[in-house]
């Protein structure tokens, strides 16, 4: 069964501040998707990595797709305060590509 | 395009009620999921469907849920009858085939006391 890991599942951190998200996931899949969910707010789709050694990066974050590791990072540069949000990653069942199966997700809180 | 439109936002009701959830897809997508997220379960896929026929119901919790899509632009969730552990935010997402990336609606969130 495909699991889907994120570490850690609390950061606070402070502005200016660098660190890593980190994905791993238990089988072989080609694609992984990055979501962020403000606190009462829906789901947001961040970033779509497709291939092994995707790289996509928008404002402070990066992501990037290691699939030999079966792993992913989001990367996230001088925090600002209003990154504070929860976020998650995806991925698709190799057997199965309709369906996504999502990370338990990380909390970031960004304080001054 | 307007995205994923659920309907109601928010659904207060009394245990035993029937309660029906609305979601519209964005026009063109071929995938329409429902999840359910809670503080304690976090988020849940309960059932999808492919081309408006039901794929995988293997998350849907008992026989008090069920879900239709009688059409391309419209789904439905149901609880019948409801019972105060359904209490929850309940997200309707849609997607392309040849993509997967989901995107999200609003969310319903249902209150059972």
């Amino acid at each position: 069964e495909l699991k889907v890991e994120q570490n850690p599942l609390f950061l606070s951190m402070q502005e200016g501040k660098n660190y890593t998200i980190y994905c791993n996931y238990s089988t072989t899949s080609d694609r992984l998707y990055w979501y962020r969910q403000d606190p009462g707010k829906s789901l947001e789709s961040l970033f779509v990595l497709l291939s092994n050694g995707a790289v996509k990066q928008e404002g402070r974050l990066m992501a990037s797709l290691d699939t030999k590791a079966r792993l992913s990072t989001l990367h996230i540069t001088a925090a600002v305060h209003d990154l504070s949000a929860t976020y998650f990653c995806a991925v698709d069942r190799p057997e199965n590509t309709d369906k996504l199966i999502f990370g338990t997700g990380t909390r970031l809180q960004v304080f001054p | 395009d307007a995205g994923v439109i659920q309907s109601p936002r928010h659904e207060v009701t009394e245990m035993g009620q029937e309660v029906t959830l609305r979601c519209k897809p964005i026009s063109g997508h071929n995938s329409l999921f429902w999840y359910r997220q809670t503080m304690m379960r976090g988020l849940e896929l309960l059932i999808y469907f492919n081309n408006n026929v039901p794929i995988d119901d293997s998350g849907m919790p008992e026989d008090r849920f069920s879900a239709k899509m009688p059409n391309a632009s419209f789904s439905t969730l149901k609880i019948q009858p409801s019972e105060p552990r359904d209490s929850a935010v309940y997200f309707c997402a849609s997607s392309i085939n040849s993509i997967h990336e989901q995107f999200f609606g609003p969310g319903t969130r249902l209150t059972v006391l």
